[in-house]
């Protein structure tokens, strides 16, 4: 399974863009990039994913370099309901789904 | 649908004790997972399972068992608890084919 690395922390003033970067660089060409949220002690919460190409919902837009060792979430506007911890995950699109998370980086939204 | 659903909420234990930590999904998922959580700490995998009979270990499975008989059903066993067992524990689930996580609000335990 590819690891991941995220920074520890970021802050992000509310109503600003919060970049969030991960960095994949062992991920293999069918894997894909997952991101994750965990506001507080709930449990984690599907945020967005992809494969190659950026992808944008109602919650985020993710974006992966081309040559996808690296991917960057982006929450637009940024609000203090964003303050949580962040996890990248990389994971094959069959077989066994083995989600591993790492640290992930934990966002705090400043007033 | 309940979605993924976990019981106890809160247990406290005394070192040496044993207990069973619920984890029941109504969506019909295959792929269910075991999680713990030390403080200020992300999430590590303890079992996970693919599919009813068939179960497997993840990162720090020592001192926890798990079966899965149905496929509703994902029990986490700890035998002889230990203070290092104090965490909080998440189960998850996936479908098949599926993309998104869905996971239980956790089972905080401490092993006094």
């Amino acid at each position: 399974d590819a690891k991941t690395t995220q920074p520890t922390s970021m802050d992000c003033a509310e109503g600003r863009a919060a970049n969030l970067p991960c960095n994949h660089s062992t991920i293999s060409g069918n894997e894909y990039v997952y991101w994750y949220r965990q506001i507080h002690s709930q449990g984690p919460q599907y945020i967005i994913h992809g494969l190659k190409n950026n992808e944008t919902n109602e919650m985020a837009s993710l974006i992966i370099t081309e040559d996808r060792k690296s991917s960057t979430l982006i929450l637009p506007h940024a609000t203090l309901r964003d303050t949580a911890v962040y996890y990248c995950i990389v994971r094959p699109p069959s077989g066994t789904y083995k989600y591993i998370f790492g640290t992930g980086t934990r966002l705090k939204v400043l007033a | 649908n309940a979605g993924v659903t976990q019981t106890p909420k809160f247990r406290i234990l005394k070192i040496g004790q044993s207990m069973t930590l619920q984890c029941a999904q109504d969506m019909n998922h295959n792929y269910m997972y075991w999680y713990r959580q030390d403080p200020g700490m992300g999430l590590k995998l303890i079992y996970y399972s693919v599919g009813a009979g068939i179960t497997d270990k993840g990162e720090v499975p020592n001192g926890y068992n798990v079966s899965r008989s149905t496929t509703e059903d994902f029990p986490l066993r700890l035998e002889l608890a230990a203070p290092s067992q104090t965490s909080v524990y998440f189960c998850a689930s996936i479908p098949t084919g599926g993309t998104e996580a869905f996971f239980g609000q956790g089972t905080r335990l401490t092993v006094v």
